[in-house]
């Protein structure tokens, strides 16, 4: 069974950093393209950013790139978010997911983690 | 940049009853529509992709059809689990990849 757990949410003040982290199991995890996306308190789903399996394609949305950074661990089934300078319009639920075909980077996503919660405020 | 639109926002209906659930997209995205539900509490859910396949494990009171810019999500009999948002995406030029405003599927 496709488990996805997020990890490292909390409460940051603006202008901090955060690294959160999604560890993969049931599948081979580097064939795999891996995606974040959150979801604002109330509010829809936004992409965030997309990373290819071997890790060499990664993608922004506007909204955040030059201030996050995707990456993985092939060796440890491990999707990570470095984010920083962060702000208060990033508070949001950070869910973790991954294509629904392996070899494919733009492709659906399926499934998601649970989520972990981030907070920016002072 | 693709836009997606999603209509009605709220749809009030009972168990039993027939949903049906638009998305238009800005400019064609070809077949290239999913669909996503998201139960209170809950991520969110692949039901549909490339607009009318049904996701592994998805009943078949659920189905999309559409292709370019209209497409539709239909739940033919609603059940008591069915009452929740509704999201669909695009894959087409990407990046980015766009999420419609949701749908949310309410007892009347």
């Amino acid at each position: 069974e496709v488990q996805l757990l997020e990890s490292g949410g909390g409460l940051v003040q603006p202008g901090g950093s955060l690294r959160l982290s999604c560890a993969a199991s049931g599948f081979t995890f580097s064939t795999y393209g891996m995606t974040w996306v959150r979801q604002a308190p109330g509010k829809g789903l936004e992409w965030v950013s997309t990373i290819s399996g071997h890790g060499g394609g990664t993608y922004y949305a506007d909204s955040v790139k030059g201030r996050f950074t995707i990456s993985r661990d092939n060796s440890k089934d491990t999707l990570y978010l470095q984010m920083d300078s962060l702000r208060a319009e990033d508070t949001a639920v950070y869910y973790c997911t991954k294509t629904r075909s392996d070899y494919s980077t733009g492709d659906w996503f399926d499934p998601w983690g649970q989520g972990t919660l981030v907070t920016v405020s002072s | 940049e693709v836009v997606l639109t999603q209509s009605p926002a709220t749809l009030s209906l009972s168990p039993g009853e027939r949903a049906t659930l638009s998305c238009r997209a800005s400019q064609s995205v070809n077949n290239y529509l999913a669909w996503y539900q998201q139960r209170r509490g809950q991520p969110p859910r692949l039901l549909i992709y490339d607009a009318s396949n049904r996701a592994t494990g998805i009943p078949a009171r659920f189905s999309g059809s559409g292709s370019g810019t209209d497409f539709t999500l239909t739940i033919s009999n609603l059940e008591p689990e069915d009452f929740a948002v509704y999201y669909c995406q695009h894959r087409s030029n990407w990046p980015p990849f766009t999420f419609g405003p949701g749908t949310t599927v309410e007892v009347k």
